[in-house]
């Protein structure tokens, strides 16, 4: 039972361009959420979160924004870099519970 | 130390071979965490120790999987009897704060170790 859900496994985009990467979950006790970011042969490093009392949260050039009603989430990077090219895995977790974390979506940003 | 370490980074074996996994965590942090991932899935959580409480074993996927944590710092994740469906790359986390929340979601991870049962 995938609790937290990313339906895209990969995405390209130019660089310069706007990144959006999607994340959908099912557990409506879940109240916080948070995007990591993998490169290769590294662990996941913690990017941005978001509580479920927000719908937005932004730190520089990252954005991940809360829909609630619609069990959605989605982090906008912009521009987006080259450096940005990682794996993204969007996570959640319920009070006094344990991280849920996504599949995961390969993103690329091509020059 | 510097970050979450680590070894072996790579560990091939064969099907019914024990393994044994190291997490050696950043000095001070109270939360030790294990997670795997396997080919095309999420991250999927394993174990949890928190200070000198009894660790959360809910993840642990068998009786063949088991994790100590000696003196609050090093730990050990064991597979006995190795299973091709053990294959994955197994990665260690910790944190400063413990439990499960806002501040303890914040994990610092290892860069795991890269298990292949032959």
């Amino acid at each position: 039972d995938q609790q937290v859900k990313q339906n895209s496994p990969s995405l390209s985009v130019q660089e310069g361009r706007i990144s959006i990467l999607n994340c959908d979950y099912t557990n409506s006790m879940f109240d916080y959420f948070l995007w990591y970011k993998k490169y290769p042969a590294e662990g996941p490093t913690f990017l941005i979160s978001i509580s479920s009392i927000k719908d937005k949260n932004e730190d520089g050039r990252f954005t991940v924004f809360l829909n609630k009603s619609a069990k959605h989430l989605s982090l906008h990077i912009v521009p987006s870099q080259p450096g940005d090219s990682a794996v993204y895995f969007c996570a959640a977790s319920a009070p006094a519970s344990k991280l849920t974390f996504g599949t995961g979506t390969r993103l690329q940003v091509t020059l | 130390g510097a970050g979450v370490s680590q070894s072996p980074s790579n560990k091939v074996t064969e099907k019914g071979k024990d393994v044994e996994l190291r997490c050696d965590p950043i000095s001070g942090h109270t939360a030790l965490y294990w997670y795997r991932q396997s080919l095309g899935q999420g991250l999927e959580f394993l174990i949890y120790f928190q200070g000198n409480s009894a660790p959360d074993k809910s993840g642990l996927p068998s009786d063949r999987f088991s994790a100590e944590r000696t003196g609050g710092s090093v730990s050990t994740l064991t597979i006995q009897r190795t299973q091709q469906e053990d294959s994955a790359v197994y990665l260690c986390a910790s944190s400063s704060i413990g439990g499960w929340g806002p501040g303890a979601n914040v994990l610092t991870f290892g860069a795991g170790s890269r298990l292949t049962v032959l």
